[in-house]
């Protein structure tokens, strides 16, 4: 099992829509939780950060944590097509103690216009 | 001017051959990481730094190696290099360890070798 896993997708929305994307963990210990998103041939880029259990809203943007299913989301409201890149979940691991970040393989979300 | 900056942003070498790619910053991090990415696989952790006498392996160290030149300063070296190592190159910082930390990603070396 991976320690971090997300859908590759790609994960084709209408603009406007609501885009939803999923990812889980399997470090039960992991305390932060983040999301980048990566525009193709560019460096990730911090959108949203969560540590604590419910939702987290910045803008168009909210994450979603659940420690218990071990499972974060991102919501990306009125999605416009320069949402369209591919977002990165991203865990600390063993507790925070490292600030080692572990990374999914990322979903590549597709606005339509 | 950008904060994480990669010297060079592109290049090509030929199997066997020793290149290094530099990585600089001016936000006053402590801690500096050397990432790679590949299609399919994310962003693998190579080599991580939390201060300059502080040097640890990531999950995939061989066949690279690193060097904290000063705080601001993280070289990274392929001593022979491979085809396999054909991939994009990310440093990154991060100013504090604990369940706040936040990494910053530099723009990136993209590395083809021959």
């Amino acid at each position: 099992q991976k320690e971090v896993e997300q859908n590759s997708g790609p994960l084709s929305v209408p603009e406007g829509a609501i885009a939803s994307l999923n990812c889980t963990y399997s470090d039960r210990v992991s305390q932060s939780f983040f999301w980048y998103r990566q525009y193709s041939g560019k460096s990730p880029e911090l959108i949203m950060s969560i540590y604590s259990n419910g939702d987290k809203e910045d803008g168009r943007f909210t994450a979603q944590l659940n420690k218990a299913s071990q499972y974060v989301s991102l919501l990306i409201r009125d999605s416009q097509p320069s949402d369209s890149a591919t977002y990165l979940c991203a865990v600390n691991s063993h507790g925070g103690a490292t600030n080692k970040l572990i990374f999914g393989t990322g979903t590549l979300l597709a606005v339509q216009p | 001017d950008a904060d994480v900056t990669q010297t060079p942003r592109n290049r090509i070498t030929k199997t066997g051959k020793r290149i290094m790619l530099e990585c600089s910053q001016t936000k006053g991090h402590d801690r500096m990481y050397w990432y790679r990415q590949d299609p399919g696989l994310g962003l693998r952790l190579i080599y991580y730094s939390f201060d300059v006498k502080d040097i640890n392996k990531g999950e995939i160290s061989d066949g690279y190696s690193v060097s904290r030149q000063a705080q601001a300063k993280f070289s990274l070296s392929l001593e022979s290099a491979i085809p396999n190592q054909t991939a994009l190159y990310f440093c990154a910082t991060s100013d504090s360890g604990g369940p706040t930390g936040t990494q910053y990603f530099g723009p990136g070396t993209r590395l083809l070798v021959l």
